[in-house]
């Protein structure tokens, strides 16, 4: 099993264009997530999904949108890049939400706006 | 407001110490999960703790979810050198709120 794989793992945009991180996993995993991590902030959930067709807002949702068309896939997009999200970003999923789930986290994709 | 603090925020220390990393809150946890990061990667579970006053253990680390599951604890006895990273405590609050909530962490450098 290749677990959570994500893509591209390196970007650079300028400001203003539109950019899709991909994430996939191959576990059939219910619950998936997208957080971003900022030096000194941790990670913050951005937006989550737990399962085919029902996303919901995290922490940290203004400038992203996501959907959730299958099980595998929950793809990340930044309609119009900013310096502040400037970032690592990763993709995390679960086979359901619960107490004694695990996170499976991906490699991150590092993402740097100019 | 950080609903979770994680203290300390940096800790050097010689191979063979032991340390101790705090994760607090006001809040109530239905579980706790802690994972260690390593750089370029992204994080490992390494514990979920559930009940309060529970203590589990893995090898050299020591976890342990406070009574009222408001804060919990890392333990490391004779650290060394493969320990480094970055460690990270997450809560669950429960029910229907489907959101983890992430610690800022506590960078752990373990020196040979």
């Amino acid at each position: 099993n290749a677990g959570v794989t994500q893509t591209p793992k390196f970007q650079v945009l300028k400001t203003g264009q539109s950019m899709t991180l991909q994430c996939a996993q191959d576990m059939n995993h219910e619950y998936m997530s997208w957080y971003r991590q900022d030096p000194g902030m941790g990670l913050r959930l951005i937006h989550y999904s737990v399962g085919a067709g029902i996303t919901d807002q995290g922490e940290v949702p203004n400038g992203y949108n996501v959907s959730r068309s299958t099980t595998e896939d929950f793809p990340l997009r930044l309609l119009s890049a900013a310096p502040s999200q400037t970032s690592v970003y990763f993709c995390a999923s679960s086979y359901s939400w619960g107490s004694n789930q695990p996170q499976h986290f991906g490699d991150g994709t590092r993402l740097s706006i100019l | 407001t950080q609903l979770l603090e994680q203290s300390p925020q940096f800790l050097s220390i010689q191979e063979g110490e032991n340390l101790t990393v705090y994760c607090n809150s006001s809040s109530v946890f239905s579980s706790l999960q802690w994972y260690r990061q390593e750089p370029g990667e992204g994080p490992v579970l390494l514990v979920t703790v559930v009940t309060g006053g529970e203590v589990k253990k893995l090898k050299r680390l020591t976890f342990q979810f406070g009574d009222a599951r408001k804060d919990s604890s890392l333990h490391i006895t004779a650290a060394q050198p493969g320990d480094t990273g970055l460690y990270l405590c997450a809560g669950d609050q429960g029910g229907s709120n489907y959101k983890l909530t992430f610690g800022k962490g506590t960078l752990l450098t373990v020196n040979p």
